[in-house]
């Protein structure tokens, strides 16, 4: 089956641009997390996206959004980039949301092969 | 507070050789743990997880892992390792309750080289 699917694979901007990158998770695959690799902070989680609603989020600022649609399709958005933003984005797309129970079909994740934003 | 330790940066091992990949955690709760490796300009691909049961966890390539709670550690292990195991190793825990339970915590990450 196919895999997680991301595009653009590259991006190029200027500072005070916005970008919008794009996930698209695994056939039956409902949750999508999207992840933030730097060499300085090595990888950090942004958010996750289960059933349209936003499940979790991390400690970046408001610039950094997303969105998930009924196909479970998933988009982030970066406002008026920074420098600091030139990152490496990864998707990763799950089952489902973890529950406190042990449904253990909910605990993978795959990755897709990222979005390289360089801001200049 | 949820965390993954590597302790090293980097690790060298010649072709034929056992490898070790260090990893030790801190979670609330019981952890899941998993080990990714990356390849330059590519993302995570997955190696293998321990969710529950026996410590010694087996997954992709011939790496294994080995869980122990007492030390909160789950390194990764292989009994002859391949030039085309040099990559970037990461580990990562997800914990099974409170707000974060749905994130994976991740470590800095190990460059493993592998001389021929």
């Amino acid at each position: 089956k196919a895999g997680v699917t991301q595009t653009p694979r590259y991006l190029i901007k200027t500072r005070g641009q916005q970008v919008t990158l794009s996930c698209s998770p695994i056939s039956g695959h409902r949750s999508v997390s999207w992840y933030q690799q730097t060499p300085g902070q090595g990888l950090q989680f942004l958010f996750e996206y289960f059933s349209e609603t936003q499940r979790n989020k991390g400690n970046f600022p408001g610039r950094f959004s997303g969105r998930q649609f009924s196909n479970s399709r998933s988009e982030m958005n970066v406002s008026t980039l920074e420098l600091g933003d030139s990152a490496l984005y990864l998707c990763a797309s799950s089952r489902g949301i973890f529950n406190a129970g042990h449904d253990r079909s909910n605990y993978g994740y795959t990755f897709g092969s990222g979005t390289r934003l360089t801001v200049v | 507070a949820q965390s993954v330790a590597q302790p090293e940066d980097q690790v060298n091992v010649a072709e034929g050789n056992p490898l070790t990949v260090k990893c030790t955690y801190s979670v609330s709760g019981n952890p899941y743990l998993f080990w990714y490796v990356q390849y330059p300009n590519r993302g995570l691909q997955f190696l293998l997880k321990y969710i529950t049961g026996d410590n010694l966890v087996k997954g992709s390539y011939g790496f294994e892992a080995e869980f122990n709670k007492s030390q909160t550690s789950f390194h990764l292990k292989k009994p002859s390792a391949l030039v085309s195991d040099s990559a970037l190793y990461f580990c990562a825990v997800r914990p099974d309750r409170g707000s974060t339970l749905g994130r994976l915590y991740f470590g800095r990450g190990t460059q493993l080289t592998v001389w021929p």
